[in-house]
């Protein structure tokens, strides 16, 4: 079966602007969540959507958002973009998000903000 | 909160033993992941442990003391494709819940010939 899918792969914004970000989960996956890796940082949890409704929220300001659609496709949303966002935005989809569920991430958006 | 520590790096030889450790100190748990990346690739998924004990899967094993806070990989016959981040994740408690996953650091491996 197709695996978690990320678009685009590659990203270069300016500061100030804003930029949306895809994630096509596993067929049959409801759970999907977002990291954001750096190398000073690790990966990082931003947040985490179930059925169109975010259930967990990380530590990142409100320039962060993000939704879900009906068919589980997910989008997030930074905007006014700063220097330090340059980072590999990372989805990840299981199917109910329990914790004994295994997550499959995708390959990432590297994204750059100069 | 939580906190969990890994070495930041660790070097071994092809066909031999590594075992890296990861402890974390967490307000509570439900579990624990590792997973392993290679440079410019996604995590992909190694290992859940939610009980004491090791679960071994292949040439990899986990093994976990929650009174202890403490767990390790444990990779035999190592390989040069073994080369690669490994990261050690928990998840926190129900509150913070479902699918979030904190990582530590990670532990940049590198088998030799």
């Amino acid at each position: 079966k197709a695996g978690v899918t990320q678009t685009p792969r590659y990203l270069i914004k300016t500061r100030g602007q804003q930029v949306t970000l895809s994630c096509s989960p596993i067929s049959g996956h409801r759970s999907v969540s977002w990291y954001q890796q750096t190398p000073g940082q690790g990966l990082q949890f931003l947040f985490e959507y179930f059925s169109e409704t975010q259930r967990n929220k990380g530590n990142f300001p409100g320039r962060f958002s993000g939704r879900q659609f009906s068919n589980s496709r997910s989008e997030m949303n930074v905007s006014t973009l700063e220097l330090g966002d340059s980072a590999l935005y990372l989805c990840a989809s299981s199917r109910d998000g329990t914790p004994n569920t295994e997550a499959f991430f995708g390959q990432g958006t590297r994204l750059t903000v100069v | 909160g939580q906190n969990i520590d890994q070495p930041t790096e660790m070097t071994a030889t092809e066909g031999a033993i590594v075992q890296i450790n990861c402890t974390y100190q967490t307000s509570g748990f439900n579990g624990l992941f590792w997973y392993q990346q290679h440079a410019g690739e996604a995590p992909t998924f190694l290992s859940y442990n939610v009980l004491d004990g090791l679960e071994e899967k292949g040439r990899f094993s986990s093994f976990l003391s929650r009174s202890k806070g403490y767990s390790y990989l444990l990779l035999k016959e190592l390989q040069m494709k073994d080369s690669a981040s490994y990261l050690c994740a928990v998840i926190p408690p129900l509150s913070g819940g479902y699918n979030k996953l904190i990582f530590g650091a990670g532990t940049r491996l590198a088998v030799h010939p």
